[in-house]
């Protein structure tokens, strides 16, 4: 199985600003993704990141808003910019095992925006 | 496009055995899971089948799939209060696309 780790564990901030979330893996991972469960909800693919190319946004996320960088195989960043209160959420980091088969998740971030 | 409905809440008693219950509407799904979230932690992988299985047990974790009907259940034999948490019921249908989620159901074990 894949070891995921996540920086910070949680965050409160300010209205308009920007937090910088890390995901390191243990091992090196063919497909990372970045989640968001919002609260009592289920979880929502914001984005695939790709190693040495922009991200794969889903439907109703822009890479303005949620800028991702995967410089390598085992570590990879979600920006959440210019932030308001309906992005307060859980952001979870995941990350496919070596068959492919299995998805692991990180413990997640939990960010409050006042 | 694809959707997993799940039941939102489940109550047993402590030593009975659970079933959560999760329907999926991809016929192609070719991979089918179940995730167990604790309250404040992120999602513990606990197993999964593919499509061309109808069950898998895992010690006290038993799934079942019925690909005809689009069902899929998890069977947790024994169930302990640790076992508390929401599970949720995930599908894909290749290696590399996302997995879609159901809302998760909540397993309340009562003492």
């Amino acid at each position: 199985s894949a070891v995921i780790s996540q920086k910070p564990s949680r965050d409160i901030c300010q209205r308009g600003t920007s937090l910088t979330i890390q995901c390191q893996v243990d091992s090196q991972v063919t497909m990372m993704f970045w989640y968001r469960q919002q609260p009592g909800q289920s979880l929502t693919l914001i984005a695939t990141a790709n190693q040495g190319s922009e991200a794969t946004y889903e439907s109703g996320f822009v890479i303005d808003k949620f800028p991702i960088s995967r410089p390598n195989l085992t570590f990879s960043t979600l920006t959440v910019s210019n932030m308001s209160p309906e992005d307060s959420s859980i952001y979870l980091c995941s990350a496919t095992g070596p068959t492919g088969n299995e998805q692991f998740f990180g413990p997640g971030t939990r960010l409050t925006v006042l | 496009g694809e959707d997993v409905e799940q039941s939102l809440f489940l109550s047993v008693r402590e030593g009975d055995s659970s079933v959560i219950n999760c329907t999926y509407t991809d016929s192609s799904s070719t991979y089918l899971y179940w995730y167990k979230q604790e309250p404040g932690a992120g999602l513990q992988l606990l197993t999964y089948i593919f499509s061309n299985m109808d069950m898998k047990q895992d010690q006290r974790l038993t799934v079942l799939l019925n690909k005809k009907d689009k069902h899929l259940s998890l069977r947790i034999a024994d169930t302990q209060t640790g076992d508390s948490a929401i599970y949720f019921c995930a599908e894909r249908n290749s290696g590399n696309t996302p997995l879609v989620f159901g809302k998760g159901t909540r397993l309340s074990v009562i003492a």
